[in-house]
């Protein structure tokens, strides 16, 4: 199985802010990782797929970039609306995983 | 408009077998690209792929519980099922299906059911 972890498992950080989350994969996926937001009591929602394409209907403050094994979510101005929790998921290998999870909460 | 919906029992004792159904609408499982996967979630956890079957009928399943997984679809009744044999309190999560769309070569999750919690206790 590639593994993936994120970093960090969770983070404060206040409305306007800039966050980067990192995804980091056990071996070369090339692109083939997404990105999820998920709230309370709701399924993840897609955000970004093959890295760095913003899935339709996502606010253009969320983008993606990286490739082989590292990769970064970043939200470029924090709106309250964003504070969930994010992973990543890889579809490269036939056995799709995803990260733990990483947890942005409000300063 | 693509929706799924999961349906099963909330309740399942251990080393039971466990069925749920993935009934979906705005697609067809017979088009070429498309598949259907599960998902589940401890509560608190992180997501864990299960399985995901092709509209060929190509089948992909999670090595680490490969041996208590099936997964099935009919096209006719828009609907996939996945049964997991011999429970264990750990799999008490909730599960989601979710359609799988095919972008070039990548492929991601877009649209998830609104889960099932799924509880294993005796």
């Amino acid at each position: 199985d590639i593994q993936l972890t994120q970093s960090p498992s969770s983070l404060s950080a206040s409305v306007g802010d800039r966050v980067t989350i990192t995804c980091r994969a056990t071996q070369s996926i090339i692109n083939y990782l997404n990105w999820y937001q998920q709230k309370p009591g709701k399924a993840p929602n897609l955000l970004i797929y093959s890295a760095s394409t913003l899935q339709s209907g996502v606010p253009s403050r969320f983008s993606g970039s990286g490739s082989g094994t590292d990769f970064t979510l970043t939200i470029s101005s924090l709106q309250p609306e964003d504070f969930a929790t994010y992973y990543c998921q890889q579809s490269y290998s036939p056995s799709r995983t995803f990260g733990q999870g990483t947890r942005l909460e409000i300063k | 408009q693509i929706t799924l919906k999961e349906s099963g029992p909330t309740l399942v004792k251990p080393t039971q077998t466990l069925t749920l159904t993935c009934t979906f609408s705005g697609f067809s499982l017979s088009t070429s690209g498309v598949g259907v996967g599960w998902i589940r979630q401890p509560p608190g956890k992180a997501p864990e792929w299960l399985a995901l079957i092709f509209w060929d009928d190509d089948k992909r399943y999670s090595p680490s519980l490969k041996s208590r997984l099936t997964i099935t679809k009919d096209t006719s009744k828009n609907q996939v099922v996945l049964t997991m044999t011999n429970l264990d309190p750990a799999d008490t999560a909730t599960y989601y299906c979710a359609h799988r769309r095919l972008i070039t070569s990548h492929d991601a999750f877009d649209i998830w059911g609104q889960g099932t919690l799924v509880i294993v206790s005796s």
